[in-house]
């Protein structure tokens, strides 16, 4: 089985302008979930979606956004990019219906490095 | 900010040798999950307790629970420098929902 996707791989931006990653899950994964990584804050939950609902959210601001589609597969937008949005950002899918985390592993991508100038 | 606190920040040692880390949490967890980061990649699960175990082993993996303390620890055995990488502990507080808490993590290095 293939494992979890994400696209681009890196992405260099410049402050002010908007961006879209992509995440492709694992086939039959319907929870999807992304995360931030930086140095200093390390990894921050951004937010979960379960068959296209978003059922959690991080303590992020209202620039950053995402959906999920019938397929599974998921997207997160960055608009009005600031410097310190400069990190891995990192999808994750789980197998079972119930709750992320609440009995079933993430199986994570390799992440998107953002680099924002 | 976040749940779990790891301890140490970074390990050093030689092949061969065992590894411990140590994390400590702050509410009450429906589980706890260990993960390992290679370095600018993604993390891969090594395993689950939940917060009605004590311990569990997978290979050369062993990891406990003290619900009353807050705290786990998980221990590798005979590393190889394979292991070098990043650990984390994550966890599910009951009070938030789905989603999954890191710790800052622990860098290990296995030196050949």
């Amino acid at each position: 089985k293939a494992g979890v996707t994400q696209t681009p791989r890196y992405l260099i931006k410049t402050r002010g302008q908007q961006v879209t990653l992509s995440c492709s899950p694992i086939s039959g994964h319907r929870s999807v979930s992304w995360y931030q990584q930086t140095p200093g804050q390390g990894l921050q939950f951004l937010f979960e979606y379960f068959s296209e609902t978003q059922r959690n959210k991080g303590n992020f601001p209202g620039r950053f956004s995402g959906r999920q589609f019938s397929n599974s597969r998921s997207e997160m937008n960055v608009s009005t990019l600031e410097l310190g949005d400069s990190a891995l950002y990192l999808c994750a899918s789980s197998l079972y219906g119930d709750r992320v985390g609440t009995n079933s592993p993430l199986h994570f991508g390799n992440g998107t490095r953002l680099t924002v100038t | 900010s976040q749940q779990g606190e790891e301890d140490p920040q970074a390990l050093s040692i030689q092949e061969g040798e065992n590894a411990t880390m140590n994390c400590s949490y702050k509410t009450s967890i429906n589980n706890l999950q260990w993960y390992r980061q290679n370095s600018g990649r993604g993390l891969v699960h090594l395993i689950l307790i939940r917060s009605n175990e004590r311990e569990k082993h997978s290979g050369r993996l062993r990891v406990t629970l003290d619900t009353s303390k807050k705290s786990s620890s998980l221990l590798i055995t005979a590393s190889r420098a394979a292991d070098t990488a990043s650990y984390f502990c994550a966890t599910v507080p009951w009070n938030q929902g789905g989603k999954l808490i890191f710790g800052q993590g622990t860098e290990l290095s296995v030196k050949p």
